[in-house]
């Protein structure tokens, strides 16, 4: 059972690059995340996903592009890299509330994470 | 907006010791409340879950207990190990689906 994976681990791009992090989950999830971790931030949500075919912003959505084309995929872009982009990337993903928990939000699985240098 | 205030880090204390990582927390509604763990070099995992007041959540001799009326989550162990030196999260999760985690604590254990 992989849980979540995120590809590429590492990456380094220069200003004004572009690029995609991909995140894929085999828990048959239909809530996912992504999240940055920047040193004294803690975790801060980017944007999300309740379901194929829907996303929505987080707490930092400027600069990042999503799409959820797929039920296990969840993919993150940065069209032209910034040098605050450089940052740890988590994806995360969890069961909706009609199959976890009454109240809130459920158990989030997280990827092992993918570190992104922008030079 | 909903937001999550955890005590600064890093923590340091030696093996054995008592430890209480404090969480408060401002929310709509009544959320579930949530303490994450992240060791070295991985992703964030569950640690403990509370759904409702007066809750708690134990997991690996930590404990936490749902304080509605303080809006706190606080994090206990009697007895801390070298193994639980990582950074610990507090997140509560409102029926928004969005979940807002704390800046973390980082915890150092001497052995």
């Amino acid at each position: 059972n992989a849980g979540v994976t995120q590809t590429p681990k590492f990456r380094v791009l220069k200003t004004g690059q572009s690029m995609t992090l991909l995140c894929a989950q085999d828990m048959n999830h239909e809530y996912m995340y992504w999240y940055r971790q920047d040193p004294g931030m803690g975790l801060r949500l980017i944007h999300y996903s309740v379901g194929e075919g829907t996303t929505a912003k987080g707490e930092v959505p400027d600069g990042y592009n999503v799409s959820r084309l797929k039920k296990q995929n969840f993919l993150l872009g940065l069209e032209s890299a910034a040098p605050s982009q450089t940052s740890v990337y988590f994806c995360a993903s969890s069961y909706s509330k009609r199959r976890g928990s009454l109240t809130g939000a459920n158990v989030l699985t997280f990827g092992a994470g993918s570190r992104l240098t922008v030079l | 907006g909903d937001s999550v205030t955890q005590m600064e880090g890093p923590v340091t204390l030696s093996e054995e010791a008592f430890l209480t990582i404090n969480c408060t927390y401002t929310a709509t509604g009544y959320p579930s409340l949530f303490w994450y763990v992240q060791y070295p070099g991985e992703g964030l995992q569950l640690l403990l879950k509370a759904t409702k007041a007066d809750d708690k959540g134990s997991n690996k001799g930590f404990e936490a207990t749902y304080r509605k009326e303080t809006t706190s989550f606080h994090l206990e162990k009697g007895s801390v190990q070298v193994s639980d030196s990582a950074v610990y999260f507090c997140a509560p999760s409102n029926r928004d689906d969005k979940i807002i985690f704390g800046k973390g604590t980082r915890l150092h254990i001497l052995p």
